[in-house]
């Protein structure tokens, strides 16, 4: 198994630009969100999934649009970069809910800069 | 603010030393978990203990609860130069399905 795959691993993108970071699991989870770290600070939940065709908005939602159309693939999309969206992106995924027993596997990252 | 703040901010021992790293939280929680992130890589999930449960341990990990306290620490034992990365407490307050709240980790250097 490839277990949590995050591409692009690195981004540069001018203000006001969009782009979709891409996130794919192939371990059948049906649970999958989206956090950003920034320098000094823990992860913050952005949006999250249950399953496919589900999404829900975590702590900090606002600049950024997910789907779920397939129970492999949660992209994330930035609609119109600012700097204050430069950070390190993580996607996670489990086969239920993390606030179980059940491991959340996360991928390597995407470091994107917003010039 | 962070549901979940850890303490010391950073950490530095030598190897075969204890490393102890400590969390507090501001809410009732369902459980806690740990998490180890090396340089430029992605989280680790290292153990969870639930809000019922004291003490846990796994290996040389030695997670404990007080949720009288709202704290919870880490003990590493007998640490190696690989136990050299960042090391976070996340939260499940249990009113929001899968939303864990994480605190701004300690860093642990370990020097050979």
């Amino acid at each position: 198994n490839a277990g949590v795959t995050q591409t692009p691993k690195f981004q540069v993108l001018k203000t006001g630009q969009s782009m979709t970071l891409q996130c794919a699991q192939d371990m059948n989870h049906e649970y999958m969100s989206w956090y950003r770290q920034d320098p000094g600070m823990g992860l913050r939940l952005i949006h999250y999934s249950v399953g496919a065709g589900i999404t829900d908005q975590g702590e900090v939602p606002n600049g950024y649009n997910v789907s779920r159309s397939t129970t492999e693939d949660f992209p994330l999309r930035l609609l119109s970069a600012a700097p204050s969206q430069t950070s390190v992106y993580f996607c996670a995924s489990s086969y239920i809910a993390p606030s179980s027993t059940d491991t959340q596997y996360f991928g390597p990252g995407t470091r994107l800069t917003v010039l | 603010s962070q549901q979940g703040e850890e303490d010391p901010q950073a950490l530095s021992i030598q190897e075969g030393e204890n490393a102890t790293m400590n969390c507090s939280y501001k809410t009732s929680i369902n459980n806690l978990q740990w998490y180890r992130q090396n340089s430029g890589r992605g989280l680790v999930h290292l153990i969870l203990i639930r809000s019922n449960e004291r003490e846990k341990h796994s290996g040389r990990l030695r997670v404990t609860l007080d949720t009288s306290k709202k704290s919870s620490s880490l003990l590493i034992t007998a640490s190696r130069a690989a136990d050299t990365a960042s090391y976070f407490c996340a939260t499940d307050r249990g009113t929001s399905y899968g939303k864990l709240t994480f605190g701004q980790g300690t860093i642990l250097t370990v020097h050979p």
